[in-house]
């Protein structure tokens, strides 16, 4: 059965101070994993998608990075508006395919 | 940018009435999902459809039916409320399954009293 966990559970940083979240997988063919943040209250919104292991993505201050048994989401000098759940989910190539596993996500927040 | 609609931000029903919540999306999608999001237990896929009048049972689908008439829009429906319902209703769409992310609403928060 595909896992996704993700760790830890919650992380509270200063502003400025960067650091990076988790998401270990166990997926049968690995297809894809997807990042999304998600504010309280809405859904989830894409930022990322990773195919492949040493593959990496940007945007602001977020970096994905992806291996074969992990990702990690760095965030750089992290603002208070950086503050969400970050959720990453895997697919895999297998007959169920279109099947999103979710992680059960980071809680991130960033004091100013 | 795809934009994923859903009918309602706040529900709230009575145990046993039957419930529909309505998604549209605006990007020819071919896919479409209905989740439920609890504290704890994360995003649990209740159906699926890959398109027009065809779902497939996601991971927690008693309890609920759906229906796709029309390409854009997917409707999910609470036969009859119970209070174990009670949840976050999130709508997902998506152009090809595992190449392209799924795309979300913002939710409808359902309480059934």
């Amino acid at each position: 059965e595909d896992q996704v966990t993700q760790s830890p559970e919650a992380l509270r940083l200063q502003e400025g101070e960067s650091s990076s979240l988790n998401c270990s997988y166990t997926v049968s063919g690995l297809r894809g994993l997807f990042w999304y943040r998600q504010d309280p209250g809405k859904g989830p919104e894409f930022l990322f998608t990773l195919y492949s292991a040493g593959e990496e993505k940007e945007k602001e201050r977020l970096k994905a990075t992806l291996t074969k048994k992990e990702s990690f989401l760095h965030i750089t000098a992290p603002k208070p508006e950086d503050s969400a759940t970050y959720l990453c989910a895997a697919v895999n190539s297998g007959g169920s395919n279109y099947k999103l596993t979710f992680g059960k996500g980071t809680l991130l927040t960033v004091n100013p | 940018d795809v934009k994923v609609t859903q009918s309602s931000r706040y529900l709230v029903k009575r145990t046993g009435e039957k419930v529909f919540l309505e998604c549209v999306q605006d990007m020819d999608h071919e896919n479409m999902f209905w989740y439920r999001q609890d504290p704890g237990l994360g995003l649990r896929l209740i159906y699926f459809s890959y398109d027009v009048k065809m779902k497939e049972k996601g991971d927690i689908p008693e309890g609920y039916s759906v229906s796709r008439e029309k390409k854009e829009r997917f409707s999910l429906i609470l036969e009859s409320a119970s209070t174990n319902q009670t949840s976050m209703y999130l709508c997902a769409s998506s152009g090809q399954i595992g190449n392209q992310p799924q795309h979300f609403g913002d939710g409808t928060r359902l309480s059934i009293l």
